[in-house]
């Protein structure tokens, strides 16, 4: 069954501190992972895209990562914001091109605290 | 530069009434036009995405129906609302489709409540 999870569902922070998400998917065959940043009641806005031969990209304090053996991809932030706070998105690509799906996470509620 | 509108932003329908949903593109030709909804709480659902005009494809069978009119134009509808189809509403466009490395560019959203 091709799936994305994401872990923790939330995380709350203090200002200033690192954090790290998780997303584990099950697609075949892959194309590429992406992680958006979605404010509350506005649209997600992508922060990162990595195809299977790519395996850290960075944006910013955002900095990603993907091993493609075992599925798994993480982003890291850096020094967090109080502007940091929202959810964020593991979103993955799969398929032939001429059949290309995509699936959402359900996503990870980051609130960073003063 | 590129810009994509949704409208309206907020929508309050009653059960069985109709729907009409407007999205569009600025700064770019031929983009492909994707609908989300994202009901609360949960991950975001691709419900239709377009290549190009009059072309749609329906990832889920649904109460919900889309139309492109024009290149840079998406519109989402149904004929009688269901209170599942509350949610959040969101139109994309991108350059290249799902499976290479492109951008999904989201507009602002509409927030549907059906009573």
């Amino acid at each position: 069954k091709n799936q994305v999870e994401q872990s923790p569902q939330s995380l709350i922070i203090l200002e200033g501190k690192n954090c790290t998400l998780q997303c584990n998917y099950t697609v075949s065959p892959f194309s590429n992972l992406r992680w958006y940043k979605q404010d509350t009641g506005r649209g997600p806005v992508s922060l990162t895209i990595m195809t299977f031969s790519e395996n850290t990209k960075s944006n910013g304090r955002y900095t990603a990562t993907l091993d493609a053996d075992t599925k798994q991809s993480s982003l890291h932030i850096t020094a967090s914001q109080l502007s940091d706070s929202a959810s964020y998105i593991c979103v993955v690509s799969f398929g032939y091109s001429s059949a290309s799906k995509i699936i959402f996470g359900s996503g990870t509620r980051l609130s960073i605290r003063p | 530069s590129q810009t994509i509108h949704q409208w309206p932003a907020t929508l309050v329908q009653p059960v069985g009434s109709p729907l009409s949903l407007e999205c569009t593109v600025e700064g770019t030709s031929n983009p492909n036009l994707y609908w989300y909804r994202q009901a609360a709480g949960r991950g975001l659902q691709l419900l239709f995405y377009s290549v190009g005009i009059g072309q749609i494809s329906s990832e889920v069978p649904q109460n919900l129906s889309a139309s492109r009119p024009q290149d840079r134009q998406f519109i989402l509808s149904s004929k009688k609302l269901l209170l599942s189809d509350s949610g959040f509403y969101l139109c994309a466009w991108s350059s290249l489709g799902f499976g290479v490395t492109d951008t999904q560019y989201f507009g602002p959203g509409t927030r549907l409540t059906v009573l």
